[in-house]
């Protein structure tokens, strides 16, 4: 399996602050890395795939970068509705592979 | 607008075996060369992929349950289907289904069902 492992597991943020989440796959994934949004009692949301793709309705100040084993969300000017849990996964092979969750908290 | 919802047992007992079905509306099982999956998130928890089946009938699962899981598809009730058979406590979990392409995100997401494990 591909083990992902996200970094930090909790951030503290402020509205308007800038956050860096990063995600490392112990295996070479190519670009097949996705990020996830989920908030409390809800499926996660797809906010970018192929590591760098932002989703239709995604608002632009989520971006991906990344390739082959290392991987970062950042999310600008933090809104009030962005503190919510991120996930990354991986898509290049079976069996899929999630990582830990980042919370990201009011400050 | 393509919907997906779970149903099935909320408890189940130890030893017991969790059967789960994902109806789809707004949208076919058999159209476009999708993948049709389960995803499990124990409370409080991270997700773990179960395993999914391809509008062929072919199956994939994570190799941890893959002695235990069956996923099976319904294509008359537009309808897929887990069953994990002997069930322990750390089954428990919010279940989702869920469909993605190959290489490409879960774009589409049931609602979620808690199944307790619990005598």
């Amino acid at each position: 399996d591909i083990q992902m492992t996200q970094s930090p597991s909790l951030v503290s943020a402020s509205v308007g602050d800038r956050v860096t989440i990063t995600c490392r796959a112990s295996q070479g994934i190519s670009s097949w890395l996705v990020w996830y949004q989920q908030k409390p009692g809800k499926a996660p949301k797809v906010l970018i795939s192929a590591a760098s793709n932002l989703q239709s309705g995604v608002p632009s100040r989520f971006s991906g970068s990344g390739s082959g084993t290392d991987f970062t969300l950042t999310i600008s000017n933090l809104q009030p509705e962005d503190f919510a849990t991120y996930y990354c996964q991986q898509a290049s092979r079976f069996p899929y592979t999630f990582g830990q969750g980042t919370k990201l908290e009011i400050e | 607008q393509l919907q997906l919802q779970e149903s099935g047992p909320g408890l189940v007992k130890p030893s017991e075996t969790l059967s789960l079905t994902c109806t789809i509306s707004g949208g076919s099982i058999t159209s476009g060369t999708y993948f049709w999956a389960w995803i499990r998130q124990p409370p409080g928890k991270g997700l773990e992929w179960i395993g999914n089946i391809y509008y062929s009938g072919s199956t994939f699962y994570h190799p941890s349950l893959m002695s235990r899981v069956t996923i099976s598809v319904d294509t008359s009730k537009n309808q897929f289907s887990l069953k994990l058979p002997s069930v322990t406590a750390a089954d428990t979990a919010i279940y989702y289904c869920a469909r993605h392409f190959w290489h490409a995100p879960f774009d589409s997401w049931g609602q979620g069902t808690l199944v307790t494990v619990s005598s």
